[in-house]
């Protein structure tokens, strides 16, 4: 079956552009997490949503963040003014979501490069 | 603190060596789960442990818990090529839906 899907997979912007990525998670799949992943670093938490309960945004790095979900298909995340900070490769999974934390299935991620 | 500990950072072998890479974590869990990355096939699960178990096993990986000292091991055996990769171990430290993510080993299998 299909897999995580993310668009676009490359994104070259200038700073203080806005851009917004997109994640398609496998059909049936409750939960749906985006991570953002620095070169040569681990994945920081950035937003977590779980069927139509709220949102957890605590790892959010800034109220230029905000992500958006329709019920358990696509989110998208969305950077206001982006800073060159904000360049890393943004990853998206999702889980079954059932019963505690079980396997994350990744998408193969947006590089977003912000000159 | 948003990340666990793995070492070493970076392991290079001969094809056909064993690698053992380590991770440490914080607080309690319910499992902890181990992850490849590499730029062929993106990110992607390996095995879960649950905190009541020692070892487990799939394939060439073996991985055990030891929960008195909060870490775990990934050993991967008669490595190939195509181990080549970051690994990172993932735990729920008593979160039942956040995992907290390591930085990774960077293991380069040479031929």
């Amino acid at each position: 079956g299909a897999g995580v899907s993310q668009s676009p997979s490359n994104k070259v912007t200038e700073k203080g552009k806005d851009v917004e990525l997109r994640c398609d998670p496998i059909s049936g799949h409750t939960a749906l997490y985006w991570y953002r992943q620095r070169l040569g670093q681990g994945l920081e938490f950035l937003i977590y949503f779980q069927g139509n309960s709220a949102p957890d945004k605590s790892g959010l790095p800034s109220d230029r963040f905000s992500a958006e979900r329709t019920g358990e298909s696509v989110s998208t995340l969305t950077i206001q003014r982006t800073q060159q900070e904000d360049s890393a490769v943004y990853l998206c999974a999702s889980s079954p979501g059932t019963g505690g934390i079980n396997e994350q299935f990744f998408g193969p991620g947006t590089r977003l490069t912000v000159l | 603190s948003q990340q666990g500990e793995e070492d070493p950072q970076a392991l290079s072998i001969q094809e056909g060596e064993n690698a053992t890479m380590n991770c440490s974590y914080k607080t309690s869990i319910n499992n902890l789960q181990w992850y490849r990355q590499n730029s062929g096939r993106g990110l992607v699960h390996l095995i879960l442990i649950r905190s009541n178990e020692r070892e487990k096993h799939s394939g060439r990986l073996r991985v055990t818990l030891d929960t008195s000292k909060k870490s775990s091991s990934l050993l991967i055996t008669a490595s190939r090529a195509a181990d080549t990769a970051s690994y990172f171990c993932a735990t729920d430290e008593d979160s039942n839906y956040q995992l907290i993510w390591g930085a990774g080993t960077k293991l380069i299998i040479k031929p």
